[in-house]
């Protein structure tokens, strides 16, 4: 059973670019989660998806975008980067989208916006 | 609205020492709460969680948290702290949605040889 993957793992973009950042989620697992983590800060919420449909988004603007793909692995693009955007994005899988599921997290993607 | 705050971003305690790491959450229904540790550079990983039931939570790597309703807490526990324990620690909530989780600020355990 592999775990989630993210890919990549590093990533220097310049301020105004966009990026895509992926995620395999875990065997067997269609919800896809994606969290903002800033650096000494707790992972925010950003969306999830749920069988290809976002299923729920945080406070995040719409440049923030996602898609989940019908192996539910997902995407995660961000058009005109902020230096603010420089964070760890998380990925996570469950098994479903229900109340106390537990989430499984990817090694995360450290994204620097200069 | 939902919310979680841990006390203390950094606790220091000695090898073989006591491990308290503390939690409260507020919540409107009764909420799913979370224990996660980051290592350096790394993502997280679940050490337990509780939903319904018992109260006291057993997880891995001899950590537990008791569930506490009538002070809204859910505080994390180790009788002996080793040198491996040394990381950063998050509280999260999953309470009032099915869709995503809401995360403390973190607390960093620091174990001293």
């Amino acid at each position: 059973e592999t775990g989630v993957t993210q890919s990549p793992t590093h990533l220097i973009k310049t301020r105004g670019q966009q990026v895509t950042l992926r995620c395999s989620s875990q065997s067997g697992h269609n919800t896809v989660s994606w969290y903002q983590q800033a650096l000494g800060q707790g992972p925010q919420f950003i969306f999830q998806y749920y069988r290809e449909e976002e299923n729920g988004r945080g406070n995040f603007p719409p440049r923030f975008s996602g898609l989940q793909f019908p192996n539910y692995s997902s995407e995660l693009n961000v058009n005109a980067l902020e230096l603010d955007d420089s964070a760890l994005y998380l990925c996570a899988s469950s098994l479903r989208a229900q109340r106390g599921t537990e989430a499984f997290f990817g090694q995360g993607t450290r994204l620097t916006v200069v | 609205a939902q919310s979680v705050t841990q006390l203390g971003s950094h606790v220091s305690v000695s090898e073989g020492a006591l491990v308290l790491l503390r939690c409260n959450y507020s919540s409107s229904v009764p909420p799913y709460l979370f224990w996660y540790v980051q290592y350096p550079n790394q993502g997280l990983q679940l050490l337990l969680k509780y939903t319904t039931g018992a109260t006291l939570v057993k997880g891995i790597n001899g950590f537990e948290a008791e569930f506490k309703k009538s002070e809204t807490s859910f505080h994390l526990t180790k009788p002996s702290a080793h040198m491996s324990d040394a990381a950063e620690y998050f509280c999260a909530s999953g309470g009032d949605s099915s869709y995503k989780l809401i995360f403390g600020s973190g607390t960093r355990l620091l174990v001293r040889p």
